[in-house]
This record gives C-alpha cells, structure tokens and sequence, in this order.
C-alpha cells in the first residue's frame, strides 16, 4: 500500500503569509495527488486535482506542484477563511486511494 | 446542484450490523464512481470502500474487507454500505464522497455531510 506523509502537522500562520504544506508518497505516484480542505463539523471540500489543477470556484491564492513522490499545497497569502485543516489523497493504485495524516493551519 | 445525503447511522453493540444510505442528486449518479470515507473522532481521513459507476468493479480498505459491503442501486440514485461484525474502532463519521471518474478510483469533488456511527456496549 502506498503510505502518504503529510508535514507540518501543524502549522502557525499570520493572515496574508505565504503558506506551504508538504505531501510525501512512499513510492511514486505520478501526478495522481489531491488536496482538500476541512473545517470543525464538516465535510472536506475539494481544492486540488492532478497534483495541480485547481477545483473550478476555488480562490487562485491555492495551488498545487510536484510529481512522483513530493507534493506542496501552497496558500499565496493567508485569509481568515483558511484557517482548517488540509489533506493530501493519492489515488494513483487499482487498491484504492489513501490520505495524508493531516496539516491543521492555526492562526498564530 | 449536486447533493449527497447520508443516512442510516445511529449506536450499535459491537458485533451487530448496521446499513448505510446515501442519496445523490443534481447529477447522473449512474455515471460515476462513488467512495465511502470516515472519519474517527478528532482523527483524519480514512478512505474505506469504492464502487465503479456499475457497481462492476470496488475496493475496501483492508480492515474492513470481508466485514463491509458496498453496493449502488442506479435506479435509485442510491449508495449502500452494509456493515457486519462492527467494533468500537469502527465508531467515525461515515462520508459517502462522488468521485470524478466512472470506473477507477480518482478524487473525490462532492462529498455528502456525514452520518455518525457509533459502535458501544
């Protein structure tokens, strides 16, 4: 099974600083990564596909590199609505997808 | 616009069974792969099972293989997940989450609000 690590696990950030979230697969997985979005009580919410195509309605200060084994989720100026936690999924294997530990963002 | 909505999750005693339901809508649900993923109190994400949009082809995460069923009634517009021999590390959030692809598991762009199962003596 491919096991994905997220870092940092959590992350303490002023709003309008540049934020990025590593993602690392154990084995390689092309370009098949995504990210989501979740805050307290609800369900995550899309931000990411295809390690960097951006999820139509998603604000273009997030957005997504890497290949192979090594992803980032970068948020290019931090607003008050991004404070949640972030997920990376692979979904590159015929054994189904799996998820990255987590990266809460906390204001600082 | 494209809902999903779970339902069916309640308190059960280790080793009953329980059936989830997950209703789609705003959207050709017979056309596309569907996921359940849950969520352990304050824990992450953990895909659990995947259905390919003809139910001919799914996966489940090992801990739960041979124990949980996932199923679709197209007709219906209609995920089920039936779960047998339940324990008390499978109390989570249960997501039913649309998946963009037809047949292979891809990523996961709807995702329904969540039904609460709690396995407790």
């Amino acid at each position: 099974d491919i096991e994905m690590t997220q870092f940092p696990s959590t992350l303490s950030a002023s709003v309008g600083d540049r934020v990025t979230i590593t993602c690392r697969a154990s084995q390689s997985i092309s370009s098949w990564l995504a990210w989501y979005q979740q805050k307290p009580g609800k369900a995550p919410n899309l931000l990411i596909y295809d390690a960097s195509s951006l999820e139509s309605g998603v604000p273009s200060r997030f957005s997504g590199s890497g290949s192979g084994t090594e992803f980032t989720l970068t948020i290019s100026s931090l607003q008050p609505d991004d404070f949640a936690t972030y997920y990376c999924q692979q979904y590159n294997t015929y054994s189904g997808p799996t998820f990255g530990g987590g990266t809460k963002v906390e204001i600082k | 616009q494209v809902q999903l909505v779970e339902s069916g999750g309640g308190v059960v005693q280790p080793g009953r069974s329980l059936r989830l339901s997950c209703v789609g809508s705003g959207f050709t649900f017979s056309s596309y792969g569907m996921h359940w993923v849950r969520q352990a109190p304050g824990k992450g994400l953990e895909w659990v099972a995947f259905t390919s949009y003809d139910g001919s082809n799914k996966y489940y995460e090992d801990s739960v293989k041979g124990r949980f069923t996932i199923s679709r009634d197209n007709p219906k517009n209609t995920l089920y997940l039936q779960m047998n021999s339940l324990r008390a590390e499978d109390t989570a959030v249960y997501y039913c989450a649309k998946d963009r692809r037809r047949y292979s598991s891809g990523w996961n762009d709807y995702w329904g609000q969540g039904t609460l199962v709690t396995v407790s003596s």
